[in-house]
């Protein structure tokens, strides 16, 4: 079946180190976004691609990278330069970048720093 | 820039009774797209229901029918005949028709009393 793969489920950080999250995509669709989920604070874009080797920042990218080698792989890195990134992270994935598609979402990984 | 306000952070409605999630948006375009995402305890989103906001007939999806108020930006989401598996949290969510991202209301938590 088709559909947005995340892992790890859940991720455990020690301070000072970089960590990354994973997004796998079979959907064949183009864009692909990473959001991040706080309690209260609902869905917040942190990265999305429309096309591979392409990507923009979004509302609160400090602090994260992405890369997009491949259309069905679009992995975000948490850097030690982000100051809170316990959170609930969630890939999703749309088939065009217009045309009023709404997303697909992997499962989530939940980031603990320790 | 378009927002996205739900002003219920929780509701709690009775089995099988009927509840309305509110919902208003901000925006100086025409075109675009609302959808209503649920997020169980699971995490996992799945969308509800799509309206596209050139349509003036509300989208309905079983037990699910929204009112959509283009004038107003009002987008409310009914529930008839609420069961136990409708627990979770709703977000509102906007999409231009030009753009690729989507934006959400930071959510409204939905108890089901038995």
């Amino acid at each position: 079946d088709g559909g947005i793969t995340q892992s790890p489920k859940y991720l455990f950080r020690k301070e000072g180190q970089n960590v990354t999250l994973s997004c796998e995509q079979n959907l064949n669709h183009d864009a692909m976004y990473w959001y991040r989920q706080d309690p209260g604070q609902g869905l917040r874009l942190i990265y999305y691609s429309q096309i591979v080797n392409d990507f923009q920042k979004g509302d609160i990218a400090e602090g994260y990278s992405v890369s997009r080698e491949k259309k069905e792989s679009f992995p975000l890195t948490v850097t030690s330069a982000q100051k809170n990134p316990t959170a609930f992270y969630l890939c999703a994935s749309s088939p065009h970048r217009t045309g009023g598609y709404g997303y697909t979402f992997g499962s989530g990984t939940r980031l603990t720093v320790v | 820039a378009q927002t996205v306000t739900q002003s219920q952070p929780e509701m709690s409605v009775q089995e099988a009774e009927t509840v309305t999630l509110s919902c208003t948006y901000d925006t100086s375009e025409s075109d675009y797209y609302l959808f209503w995402y649920k997020q169980p305890p699971s995490r996992q989103m799945i969308l509800v229901i799509r309206q596209e906001a050139y349509k003036q007939q509300n989208a309905t999806e079983n037990r699910f029918s929204v009112n959509f108020q283009k004038a107003a930006k009002s987008f409310s989401l009914k529930i008839s005949d609420s069961q136990l598996g409708d627990a979770a949290m709703y977000f509102c969510a906007y999409r231009s028709y030009r753009d690729d991202k989507i934006i959400f209301g930071k959510g409204t938590r939905l108890h089901i009393l038995p």
